[in-house]
């Protein structure tokens, strides 16, 4: 059973860029977060999609987007780079209702 | 508003000692609480949970942690440290198991 898969794994950009990341979630799950970790913090929650829909959205601005497909894979758009948005960027997903997240790999987004 | 503190951002354990993490929460409902570990470039691995059954949890690896209420407190403990068990460990809490809300993390160094 293949856990949480992330793509790509390791992404370079340029400030004002748009990046686009992808996430296939365990099998079985219908559910998929998207955190931001910065270099020596704890993961910090952008936003939640459950149904093709973003259910919970963290403290993060409109530049960071998604969206959920019917197979339940997700994507994370964010538009206009800064240097700030630099992190690995970590997706998780979960089956509605059970309350524990299973990770992926992450992407490490490197802004220039 | 949810939010976890771990107190010490490194700890260092001589192999075979006792690992002791600390993690208090703040939550106005009663909550989920988490460990997870992180190893270098990876994404995090889920190590026990608790979701208001019994207040001593078990998780893999030999990991277990005590929900004390009274004290908002959810410590990670470990009898014996392995060298294996160095790694970033991050404590978690939630409310809907939707939102995760993480500490910044304490780093485990185990001395052989």
């Amino acid at each position: 059973d293949a856990g949480v898969t992330q793509s790509p794994t390791h992404l370079i950009k340029t400030r004002g860029q748009q990046v686009t990341l992808r996430c296939s979630p365990k099998s079985g799950h219908d559910t998929v977060s998207w955190y931001q970790q910065a270099l020596g913090q704890g993961p910090q929650f952008i936003f939640q999609y459950y149904e093709e829909e973003e259910r919970q959205r963290g403290n993060f601005p409109d530049r960071f987007s998604g969206h959920q497909f019917p197979n339940y894979s997700s994507e994370l758009n964010v538009n206009a780079l800064l240097l700030g948005d630099s992190a690995l960027y970590l997706c998780a997903s979960s089956r509605q209702g059970l309350y524990e997240q299973y990770f992926g790999p992450g992407t490490r987004l490197t802004v220039t | 508003a949810q939010s976890v503190t771990q107190l010490g951002s490194h700890v260092s354990v001589s192999e075979g000692a006792l690992v002791l993490l600390r993690c208090n929460y703040s939550s106005s409902v009663p909550p989920y609480l988490f460990w997870y570990v992180q190893y270098p470039n990876q994404g995090l691995q889920l190590l026990l949970k608790y979701t208001s059954a019994a207040t001593l949890v078990k998780g893999i690896n030999g990991f277990e942690a005590e929900f004390k209420k009274s004290e908002t407190s959810f410590h990670l403990t470990k009898p014996s440290a392995h060298m294996s068990d160095a790694a970033e460990y991050f404590c978690a809490v939630s409310d809907t198991g939707n939102q995760f809300y993480f500490g910044t993390g304490t780093s485990l160094t185990v001395i052989p």
